[in-house]
């Protein structure tokens, strides 16, 4: 059984340019729930997507937005990238309904931003 | 606002030790999860607490949850070298069964020496 994969690894890019980050969440998950982790930090909400829509959001810019397809999988975008926008970004996939659930996260995305 | 604060920040301890790590966070919450985070790796789930009481253990490291005192500890017993990694406590703030939107502390570094 396939956990919760992101896609890239590991990614630089130039300040202002903007990124896509995927994820496919573990087999039998609906939701995916988006994470930044600063260095030394901990993980910071930024928004969940479920049934293709972004059902929460944590206290992040517009510049960052997602998607989630039928297949459940999620893109997470970021435009105008800052040298602050570079952290390890998470993903995490639960499913709506199971209150014991708890939510798997990915291997992450280290984003660096120059 | 959830707030949640750990302490402490930084542990070292030598093996065959036992320590413990709190977890505090400022609103009502039924949901509380420990997770491992090894140095560029993503976050393992170790315990969901999810009633006031829980108390669960795998090895050694015992978690405990006192919703009324808004606590929780991760007890670790004759700490070996293996257990190095950071240590996060998470608190869930959906009001919605299964979701998660995790508000986590700033994690605990653990280091455990010969």
């Amino acid at each position: 059984d396939a956990g919760v994969t992101q896609s890239p690894t590991h990614l630089i890019k130039t300040r202002g340019q903007q990124v896509t980050l995927r994820c496919s969440p573990k087999s039998g998950h609906d939701t995916v729930s988006w994470y930044q982790q600063a260095l030394g930090q901990g993980p910071q909400f930024i928004f969940q997507y479920y049934e293709e829509e972004e059902r929460q959001r944590g206290n992040f810019p517009d510049r960052f937005s997602g998607h989630q397809f039928p297949n459940y999988s999620s893109e997470l975008n970021v435009n105008a990238l800052l040298l602050g926008d570079s952290a390890l970004y998470l993903c995490a996939s639960s499913l709506v309904g199971q209150t014991s659930t708890e939510a798997f996260f990915g291997q992450g995305t280290r984003l660096t931003v120059v | 606002e959830l707030k949640v604060e750990q302490n402490p920040l930084f542990l070292s301890m030598q093996e065959g030790k036992n320590y413990t790590i709190y977890c505090n966070y400022s609103t009502t919450s039924d949901r509380l999860y420990w997770y491992r985070q090894d140095p560029g790796k993503s976050l393992e789930s170790l315990f969901v607490l999810l009633s006031n009481g829980a108390v669960k253990q795998e090895g050694r490291l015992m978690a405990s949850l006192d919703t009324k005192a808004r606590l929780s500890t991760l007890h670790i017993t004759a700490a070996v070298h293996d257990l190095s990694a950071t240590y996060f406590c998470a608190v869930d703030r959906s009001r919605q069964g299964g979701s998660e939107k995790l508000v986590f502390g700033k994690g605990t570094k653990l280091t455990v020496n010969p």
